[in-house]
């Protein structure tokens, strides 16, 4: 079945630090890819997503580009900030069967002035 | 902006008790889940639900769980007897159309132990 493995955490960078944030995916069919993320005390919010290969979801500085030869999804930002700390999910979507994503097990991020 | 909210944030119960863990969607969504992540585990899809019943559940989801719109505007899960391994976060989601193509708003979620 469909599978999303994430660095394991927790991801500790001082500000501005460059941020990479692993993420695999296996997935029986063309799936959609997505971040989500969690700050304290709050649901889950779509950070970003990309829904084919080769494609790059953007937001908020954060990128993240869809590999299909190495099934892979990682995120990243050039530049952290003490306010990017939560955890992050990555997630799959197949399409032409059942939508309901995928989680990883989320990766926790924090960020030291 | 709407948001999902959930009810309680943390929930003590003993074993074998019955819980009820509230959500209020999005206003005008139609579509509801449920998720619960189990600490240091996934994020795990438990039900999805649509046009007042069932459209989808995982294996999770076994008969001790079940869901209910009892109203317009709340979603519930119950679980009728819990267990120790019940102890986890579980999420509610909304959206206005069905999840993958249509974003999935979460609630902050509610912390089961179960004792």
């Amino acid at each position: 079945g469909d599978s999303v493995t994430q660095m394991e955490g927790p991801v500790t960078l001082s500000e501005e630090a460059f941020l990479t944030i692993n993420c695999t995916y296996t997935a029986t069919g063309y799936p959609s890819l997505f971040w989500y993320v969690q700050y304290p005390g709050e649901g889950l919010q779509l950070l970003l997503k990309a829904t084919k290969a080769d494609d790059k979801g953007s937001n908020k500085g954060f990128e993240a580009t869809y590999r299909k030869e190495t099934t892979s999804f990682h995120l990243e930002k050039g530049s952290v900030q003490v306010s990017d700390s939560a955890v992050y999910f990555c997630a799959l979507s197949e399409s032409g069967g059942s939508y309901i994503p995928t989680f990883g097990r989320g990766t926790s991020l924090i960020v030291h002035p | 902006e709407p948001e999902v909210t959930q009810t309680p944030s943390h929930q003590v119960t003993q074993m074998g008790q019955e819980v009820i863990l509230r959500c209020v969607p999005i206003s005008n969504h139609l579509y509801f889940y449920w998720y619960r992540q189990i600490l240091g585990q996934k994020v795990e899809f438990l039900v999805s639900f649509y046009n007042n019943e069932i459209s989808e559940k995982s294996e999770i989801f076994d008969d001790q769980f079940s869901v209910e719109r009892p109203d317009g505007s709340n979603f519930t899960l119950k679980i009728r007897s819990t267990k120790l391994e019940d102890s986890a976060m579980y999420f509610c989601a909304s959206s206005v159309g069905l999840a993958g193509p249509y974003e999935q708003y979460f609630g902050p979620g509610t912390r089961l132990t179960v004792t």
